[in-house]
């Protein structure tokens, strides 16, 4: 039974450039959440997709988009990129509709750095 | 305020000992509670779940108090490779929008 999976695993780029990371969720999920992590903080919540729609969305900007297939996995776009993009990206797959106690599993993460 | 507050630590603690990380949050309306491990470099992983009536597995207990929306995870007889960060994770019904918060840092000596 597969895991998540992210692809790249690590990735540079030129500021002002744009980048698209992709991810595969659980065998079995339906939901895929990005999150952005800084070094030394905690994940912070970018946006969640289900049912090929963003379905709830942090405080990032229009910069960040993202999109969902048929086949539940996803991929995560950040155009003109900054420097403060600079971060570890992390996907996290769910089962929707659960109440309590719906866990996500993490993808190993893609680090994007630029210079 | 932030939606989710963890104890900023770091937490160093020699092995053996018992220690204590509480979280709140903001969201009343939030349902879903979990504490998450995340090793240095790595991505998150489920340590446990927190339930109303509170849970525990083996040297691990989570607490959860709705009335005044705190968390709290204890974990005894501390050892070496519990060193970690601990991170306090909440969600909204479904599983919509999880929170994470900022983590604590635990360090265990020999």
């Amino acid at each position: 039974d597969a895991g998540v999976t992210q692809s790249p695993t690590h990735l540079i780029k030129t500021r002002g450039q744009q980048v698209t990371l992709r991810c595969s969720p659980k065998s079995g999920h339906d939901t895929v959440s990005w999150y952005q992590q800084a070094l030394g903080q905690g994940p912070q919540f970018i946006f969640q997709y289900y049912e090929e729609e963003e379905r709830q969305r942090g405080n990032f900007p229009d910069r960040f988009s993202g999109h969902q297939f048929p086949n539940y996995s996803s991929e995560l776009n950040v155009n003109a990129l900054l420097l403060g993009d600079s971060a570890l990206y992390l996907c996290a797959s769910s089962l929707a509709g659960r109440g309590e106690g719906t866990e996500a599993f993490f993808g190993q993460g893609t680090r994007l750095t630029v210079v | 305020r932030k939606e989710v507050e963890q104890d900023p630590g770091p937490f160093n603690v020699p092995e053996g000992a018992t220690v204590a990380f509480n979280c709140t949050y903001s969201n009343s309306a939030s349902q879903s509670f979990f504490w998450y491990r995340q090793d240095c470099r790595k991505e998150p992983k489920l340590l446990m779940s927190v339930y109303s009536s509170g849970n525990e597995d083996g040297r691990f207990t989570a607490q959860l108090n709705r009335a005044s929306q705190y968390i709290s995870l204890l974990i005894r007889d501390s050892k070496l490779s519990d060193s970690a960060t601990y991170l306090c994770v909440v969600s909204n019904t479904g599983g919509f929008k999880t929170i994470f918060g900022a983590g604590t840092r635990l360090f265990v000596k020999a």
